[in-house]
């Protein structure tokens, strides 16, 4: 159980272009999904907390023209980099909270790795 | 803000001895502390987790304490095998479910 998906693994793509990254939690419903960004041997930053059927929290210093989020269901979660630039480049996560669990255990997608050009 | 501090930053052990992870928290309101291992290029995963009342808690070879007073927990690795060499993230949760990851610890198991 507790099972989280995240598509694509891996995607390059040109400067300013956009691109779609999706996050789905399989076996659990989610109210709460969390993305995240990783630099090359660094921990974990917090991006934006994405509710289901509301807007999402941007932590300080997120653009959130840049990083589109989209909650649209308890089981999907998808962040957009919108006139994606060579600094976007990174590895992306999600993570999901179960809804039924009263801690914020949370559980991490495999990452998306971008590229851009 | 909040922040959560991990030391050591690399942790390097002969295999078999122990492992010994510290953190160090600021948010008082904080009642979950999560353990991560991530391998690389893959997710993190947990690998134990400790909730604010509660003072220890082992799963076979790993252990994890909290100290509220202190504001301290702390990963316990034993007999440690070369298959445990990952990073390993400390995190603190409050109950508005905003979690702060430690800058984690690159542990080497040398056989």
């Amino acid at each position: 159980g507790a099972v989280v998906s995240q598509h694509p693994s891996r995607v390059i793509c040109k400067s300013g272009t956009s691109v779609k990254i999706e996050c789905r939690s399989l076996d659990f419903q989610a109210t709460t999904m969390f993305w995240y960004r990783q630099f090359p041997k660094q921990s974990l930053m917090l991006m934006a907390t994405s509710n289901e059927g509301s807007k999402a929290t941007y932590e300080q210093g997120v653009e959130k023209d840049k990083f589109l989020i989209n909650h649209a269901s308890l089981t999907l979660s998808t962040l957009t980099v919108t006139s994606a630039h060579p600094e976007d480049s990174s590895f992306y996560i999600c993570s999901a909270r179960d809804r039924r669990r009263v801690y914020n255990e949370q559980f991490f997608g495999p990452g998306t790795r971008l590229t851009v050009l | 803000g909040e922040n959560v501090e991990q030391h050591p930053s690399t942790l390097s052990v002969q295999e078999g001895d122990s492992a010994v992870i510290k953190c160090t928290y600021s948010d008082s309101a904080s009642n979950y502390f999560p353990w991560y291992k991530q391998e690389l290029g893959k997710r993190p995963q947990l690998i134990i987790d400790i909730r604010s009342n509660v003072g220890e808690k082992k799963d076979q070879r790993i252990a994890v304490t909290l100290n509220k007073t202190a504001k301290h927990f702390s990963l316990h690795i034993t007999e440690t095998q070369p298959e445990d060499s990952a990073v390993y993230f400390c995190a603190a949760s409050t109950g508005g479910f905003k979690t702060i990851f430690g800058a984690g610890t690159r542990l080497f198991v040398k056989a």
